[in-house]
């Protein structure tokens, strides 16, 4: 069975730092993987998804970045993190294929992220 | 452009009655949707799901839903609350758009469940 692992669970960071969070998925192969970041009381956004090693899309403009660096290891980082980048992030993963973007999403169990 | 509406953003009810959680899309093709379940600081879970087959499509812990085109609702019906089920509930919309398909995603509505 697949397992879609995040961590830290929690991080509190300083205005201006870097920050890193990974997530790495177990049992399947050429995952889609996505980012998702969930404001207080908000629904979710999508910030960047994935199709393969080394493809990234954007879908807001933003202070984050993603990178792929292996087939079932996503990153979410930043240089310098701002107030309103604090959020509850969650990645998630859908069975490969660009054409299977819009398919069946499984959530990890979350990062919260509190920027001080 | 697809859109998701939950309706409601708050929903009370007590241990053992009914549950109603209602939904209404927006899709220019025929779309999939899903219902998610996320408990306090934790990832969202996925109830149930339609991809064009059955119109009433049960999912986990006694969910179900129904799909009616005409009316554009994809509501979430449980017929007996279980204190468990306090959660915040999202309702999403999968359909082609620009060029590849995409999810949408309600704002959520709050299930709190009164003993």
């Amino acid at each position: 069975s697949q397992t879609i692992h995040q961590w830290p669970a929690t991080l509190v960071q300083p205005v201006g730092s870097p920050l890193s969070l990974e997530c790495t998925v177990e049992g399947t192969s050429n995952p889609n993987l996505y980012w998702y970041r969930q404001a207080a009381g908000r629904g979710l956004q999508l910030l960047f998804y994935s199709v393969g090693i080394g493809q990234i899309s954007s879908e807001v403009p933003q202070n984050l970045s993603a990178s792929r660096p292996q087939d079932r290891q996503f990153i979410l980082s930043s240089k310098k993190l701002l107030l309103s980048d604090s959020g509850f992030y969650l990645c998630a993963w859908s069975k490969g294929l660009a054409s299977t973007l819009g398919d069946t999403q499984y959530f990890g169990p979350g990062t919260r992220l509190t920027v001080l | 452009a697809q859109s998701v509406t939950q309706l409601d953003s708050h929903v009370s009810v007590s241990e053992g009655t009914p549950v109603l959680l209602r939904c209404n899309y927006s899709s220019s093709y025929s779309p999939s949707l899903f219902w998610y379940v996320q408990h306090p600081n934790k990832g969202l879970q996925l109830l149930l799901k339609y991809t064009s087959a059955a119109t009433l499509v049960k999912g986990i812990n006694g969910f179900e839903a129904e799909f009616k085109k005409s009316e554009t609702s994809f509501h979430l019906t449980k017929p007996s609350a279980h204190m468990s089920d306090a959660a915040e509930y999202f309702c999403v919309v999968s359909a082609w758009e620009t060029g590849r398909r995409a999810l949408t995603f309600g704002s959520g509505t709050r299930l709190q469940v009164q003993p």
